[in-house]
């Protein structure tokens, strides 16, 4: 079925440096979320793909969707203590053409040293 | 205010014991989910109701019983509960199906002993 690959699986950096971070399949999407995960908390939505070689920024954070349709990364510039949280990307699973229930990869552990 | 609620936020019980959660949406979304978090930290769909229709059950135990009594609340019952049901219970919903930006709410911490 549908998959998300998520690397890395966790990151340990020091504040002010820039991360990356991306999401592939062997699947073909038609949508890509990065979600951040605050310890504690529920996902909050921080970027939405909705075409193949988008690029779109929500301040320090960039997010592409890939031209095959199959991956995805997720930059963040000049991290800081309060990025420090679980990063998921998701995609609707495609059924027949339709897109249906979200999917969500194993998440990206941000940890950043102060 | 909140978007997204749910209660309780913590839940500790025994095996075999009956619980329910619940969750509320003021976003005037038509469609709620359930989502189960591991240990691991890996979300996993478990049900998803639309305007109080049940549109996706994934491969989830029948002492599992969503209940929506209408577009704003999908209460989730667990029977006879069991340790591996001990997980991070999330709510959450969007405006359209499945692909929408969906809003979770904060979570429910399940420990069955």
């Amino acid at each position: 079925g549908q998959q998300l690959n998520q690397s890395p699986q966790s990151m340990f950096i020091q504040e002010g440096e820039d991360v990356s971070m991306n999401c592939t399949s062997s699947s073909i999407f038609n949508t890509w979320l990065w979600y951040k995960q605050d310890p504690g908390e529920g996902p909050v939505l921080l970027i939405a793909l909705y075409k193949a070689g988008e690029l779109t920024s929500n301040g320090r954070l960039t997010a592409q969707f890939g031209i095959t349709r199959k991956d995805s990364f997720l930059n963040i510039s000049a991290s800081i203590p309060s990025d420090v949280g679980i990063y998921f990307c998701a995609g609707p699973k495609i059924y027949g053409g339709s897109q249906g229930n979200l999917i969500f990869g194993k998440g990206t552990k941000l940890s950043v040293k102060p | 205010d909140t978007a997204v609620s749910q209660t309780p936020k913590y839940l500790v019980t025994q095996m075999g014991n009956d619980k329910s959660i619940k969750c509320e949406q003021n976003l005037g979304h038509d469609t709620m989910y359930w989502y189960k978090q591991d240990s691991k930290k890996f979300l996993k769909i478990m049900f998803s109701y639309n305007n109080k229709e049940l549109i996706i059950n994934e491969t989830v135990p029948n002492r599992f019983s969503p209940k929506s009594p209408d577009k704003a609340h999908l209460n989730l019952h667990i029977n006879s509960l069991e340790l591996g049901d001990s997980a991070v219970y999330f709510c959450a919903s969007s405006r359209d199906r499945g692909w929408g930006t969906q809003y979770f709410g904060p979570g429910t911490r399940l420990l069955v002993l």
